[in-house]
């Protein structure tokens, strides 16, 4: 089910600019994910992190496990115009350690020219 | 190529009929799930099998039905008792920790 909270819902955006978002939730996890959905299309994994305090890149985007292991960040540097697309948090919490994943509701990003 | 193939990618249901989703994945993981997606939210989770032979309902689970009797494929049938069924559904599968989803299929009752 869905538990953790997403911030923000959505951002409008120029291009160049950076973007941020975050998910928190009110228990730990052992494994934190980020996704990507195109419009009619299934999410697409980004990035996947696995111990507190890891930071991981894949090119301009910059994910972070928080420390007390209760939410994440992901950052979104230099914007263009195909970032466009609705931007998931998951996370795995360790009572089911064989995959069962909470998502957060999802940030839509808009990018403008 | 290794993935998971949802078919199909639009499907049109009339009333009072039952759907059956397909879902398939080659990458040898043991979990699989169906979620539901309606405009502008996030996912819900519908039922997950975690091994041949089982699964479990999620938050959503009324009105559909799976059954999962090889690793490779879970699919998932809309009944005519699920009273709101357009939407877009999301099958994934998982191994690890990590979940991979199909590319979506759009039910729509007309």
């Amino acid at each position: 089910g869905q538990q953790l909270n997403q911030s923000p819902q959505s951002m409008f955006i120029q291009e160049g600019e950076d973007v941020s978002m975050n998910c928190t939730s009110s228990s730990i996890f052992n494994t934190w994910l980020w996704y990507k959905q195109e419009p009619g299309e299934g999410p697409v994994l980004l990035i996947a992190l696995y111990k507190a305090g890891e930071l991981t890149s894949n090119g301009r985007l910059t994910a972070q496990f928080g420390i007390t292991r209760k939410d994440s960040f992901l950052n979104i540097s230099a914007s263009i115009p195909s970032d466009v697309g609705i931007y998931f948090c998951a996370g795995q919490p360790p009572t089911d350690s064989w995959g069962k994943l909470q998502f957060g509701a999802g940030t839509q990003v808009v990018v403008t020219p | 190529d290794g993935g998971i193939t949802q078919s199909p990618k639009y499907l049109f249901r009339k009333e009072g009929q039952n759907v059956t989703l397909s879902c398939e994945q080659n990458l040898n993981h043991d979990a699989m799930y169906w979620y539901r997606q309606d405009p502008g939210q996030g996912l819900r989770l519908i039922y997950y099998s975690q091994i041949v032979n089982d699964f479990q309902k999620g938050d959503i689970a009324e009105g559909y039905s799976v059954s999962r009797e090889k690793k490779e494929s879970f699919p998932l049938t809309v009944t005519s008792a699920q009273k709101n069924p357009t939407a877009f559904y999301l099958c994934a599968s998982s191994m690890g920790g990590l979940a991979f989803f199909g590319q979506g299929t759009r039910l729509t009752v007309v």
